[in-house]
């Protein structure tokens, strides 16, 4: 089944402790991004890839890294989390920058930190 | 970055009823997308327009491309249960970062059986 794979779905942790969330796709889609939900603020990017270790900011990237050194993973990094980025995060994929029939989206990560 | 203004925010309505929400943007589009996000997963694209004056319809879903490429409407006819969700637009450009979705901050609705 094509699809776009978060983990973990719930994670707790404190202030400063370094997380990973993993971000893996099956469909050799070139395109990747990260989101960030917050209620009143809808879905706002964070980090996007249009290929293998070409990355770039989005409109929030402050407070997080991403890499991509193979396609099909795009993993959110959070070297040092504060409470602020507490948060319900998504993963998305498309074929190509500008694929003009949408993005397919994971089942989200729901980070909180106290 | 580019904003999009999706209204209304929220909308409590009772089963049958039809529902309208639209997004506007101060710049031009080359694609406009209405997505649907059910509690607890991640969005999953409903509909998707390519030019302006176009209007498309999945199901009880109809969408339409603003005459000016700056706004959009979804109707949802004949409300069901299973709308409850939150709605997002997104816009698009074609080539380079410009290929990006803006997304709209989102319809919460809310269907009363």
């Amino acid at each position: 089944e094509a699809q776009v794979t978060q983990n973990p779905r719930y994670l707790i942790t404190v202030t400063g402790k370094k997380l990973t969330v993993t971000c893996s796709q099956n469909m050799n889609h070139e395109y990747m991004s990260w989101y960030r939900q917050d209620p009143g603020l809808g879905l706002r990017q964070i980090y996007y890839s249009m290929n293998v270790e070409v990355t770039d900011k989005g409109d929030v990237p402050e407070g997080y890294k991403v890499s991509r050194k193979e396609k099909r993973n795009f993993p959110l990094i959070l070297e040092s989390p504060s409470p602020n980025q507490t948060s319900l995060y998504f993963c998305a994929s498309s074929p190509r920058t500008g694929w003009p029939y949408g993005y397919t989206f994971g089942s989200g990560t729901r980070l909180t930190v106290v | 970055g580019q904003q999009l203004n999706q209204s209304p925010q929220s909308m409590f309505i009772q089963e049958g009823e039809d529902v309208s929400m639209n997004c506007t943007s101060s710049s031009i589009f080359n694609t406009w997308l209405w997505y649907k996000q059910d509690p607890g997963e991640g969005p999953v694209l409903l509909i998707a327009l390519y030019k302006a004056g176009e209007l498309t319809s999945n199901g009880r879903l109809t969408a339409q491309f603003g005459i000016t490429r700056k706004d959009s409407f979804l109707n949802i006819s004949a409300s069901i249960p299973s709308d409850v969700g939150i709605y997002f637009c997104a816009g698009q450009n074609y080539g380079g970062s410009q290929g990006n979705l803006i997304f709209g901050k989102g319809t919460k609705l809310s269907v009363k059986p």
